[in-house]
């Protein structure tokens, strides 16, 4: 599987942006660019995922680099209840088999 | 959105009796789930795959015979821990993808924390 490669933390006050960066440099042409985010003691809740294209949707936007070896988690407007453990990780298109990573602590200082 | 349920959310037990947790997706069909097992402050560690009608798939290292999986309908997984013992306490999470929606995302259960005592 590909690997990605993510900050272990991050800090960030509310309300303003956040960017949350990812590489993943051996990432294959079919493999698409997934993020999950998890609170403490619940399960993973999906963020958004993208191929080549930059995404957005009501949770965040995505950043893809034109090559396609990095990738940007954007939190336009940080709140509260944006601290979680984000995770990137990339999806093979025939195999929805998940690898996590150890991921981002995103903190979100009032 | 699609929502998958776990049940029960929380289980304590005494080593050497078994426990079953189940995963539903309630309003998609799923003929495939993943169960996962996270220790505290750890990532999330994928151990088995479960396939409708089928045996599941085990990643390495994963005991097939303590953790048996049964994935009997399309909207139902089960993960029963055989003989727990302490070292077996962890947060079980399952996941789950809806095949009415063309995007991949997948959907995960609230997780299931299993204490062995």
């Amino acid at each position: 599987d590909a690997k990605t490669t993510q900050p272990n933390s991050m800090e960030s006050n509310e309300e303003e942006p956040v960017h949350l960066p990812c590489n993943h440099s051996t990432i294959s042409g079919t493999d698409y660019i997934h993020w999950y985010r998890q609170l403490p003691s619940q399960g993973p809740e999906y963020v958004i995922h993208g191929l080549t294209s930059n995404v957005n949707n009501r949770m965040a936007s995505l950043a893809i680099a034109e090559d396609r070896k990095s990738s940007t988690l954007i939190l336009h407007r940080a709140t509260l209840r944006d601290a979680a453990v984000y995770y990137c990780i990339l999806m093979g298109s025939s195999n929805y088999k998940l690898t996590f990573g150890k991921g981002t602590l995103l903190t979100v200082n009032p | 959105g699609a929502v998958v349920s776990q049940h029960p959310s929380w289980v304590i037990c005494k080593s050497g009796t078994s426990v079953k947790i189940e995963c539903r997706s309630l309003d998609f069909q799923a003929t495939t789930m993943f169960w996962y097992r996270q220790f505290p402050k750890q990532s999330l560690m994928l151990m088995a795959t479960s396939n409708e009608g089928s045996k599941a798939t085990y990643e390495q290292g994963v005991e097939k015979d303590k953790f048996l999986i049964n994935h009997a309908s399309l909207t139902l997984s089960t993960l029963t821990v055989t003989s727990a013992h302490p070292e077996d306490s962890s947060f079980y999470i399952c996941s789950a993808r809806d095949l009415g929606r063309e995007a991949g995302e997948l959907f995960f259960g609230e997780g299931s924390r299993l204490t062995v005592l």
